[in-house]
């Protein structure tokens, strides 16, 4: 079954702790990106990467790294600097990430809560 | 800075009545267009997209867009929607230029069709 997994899909994180949600994929796709989904908003770009070992940071990476040691992998981690990090985390990957006419291909999410 | 803006957040209709989403945006270039769709339970999807040619796009389950470009504006529609068109609707726009095709997204509308 081909696609876009992620885990967990609930995440509890205490204020101050670093937190990495996972997202993989075995579509083969070159590029993938990271979203996060807040209420009554559209998805905004946190990062995106286009190759491996390749990563660029979209409108609001503050508080959040990455990294794509692999091509099949993109992790994001939220740090404790990210200063509202509670949210609806959406990862998606696509054929090449050029031109800008590639369709992307999303997964379920993962929503992270800080307490 | 580019903007979507979708101008419903929620629709509520009847099965059979006829459906138009707006969807406008303020990039003045060449823009790529897109409509994305979240039913219940399931992970985000394309429902259509524009770039070139014919600006009546069709795409699945008999939804069609039509790009205006002097109107800055990509509507979705269908004629007789159904129980199962219930979902939120995505509409999402790209462009050359120094965001390098980075997709900027709507906040979303929320449609629920009565049976």
């Amino acid at each position: 079954d081909g696609g876009i997994t992620q885990s967990p899909k609930y995440l509890f994180r205490k204020e101050g702790q670093n937190v990495t949600l996972s997202c993989e994929q075995n579509l083969n796709h070159d590029a993938m990106y990271w979203y996060r989904q807040d209420p009554g908003q559209g998805l905004r770009l946190i990062y995106y990467s286009q190759i491996v070992n390749d990563f660029q940071k979209g409108d609001i990476a503050e508080g959040y790294s990455v990294s794509r040691e692999k091509k099949e992998s993109f992790p994001l981690t939220v740090t404790s600097a990210q200063k509202n990090p509670t949210a609806f985390y959406l990862c998606a990957a696509s054929p090449t990430g050029l031109g800008g006419t590639d369709t992307q291909y999303f997964g379920p999410g993962t929503r992270l809560t800080v307490l | 800075a580019q903007s979507v803006s979708q101008h419903n957040h929620h629709v509520i209709l009847s099965e059979a009545a006829s459906l138009e989403l707006g969807c406008n945006y303020s990039y003045g270039g060449t823009v790529n267009l897109f409509w994305y769709v979240q039913y219940p339970g399931q992970h985000l999807q394309l429902l259509l997209k524009y770039f070139s040619g014919d600006p009546l796009v069709k795409g699945i389950k008999g939804f069609e867009a039509e790009f205006i470009k002097s109107k800055f504006s990509f509507n979705l529609r269908k004629p007789s929607v159904q129980w199962s068109d219930t979902a939120e609707y995505f509409c999402a726009v790209n462009a050359r230029g120094d965001s390098n095709y980075q997709l900027i997204w709507g906040a979303g509308t929320k449609l629920i069709i009565k049976p």
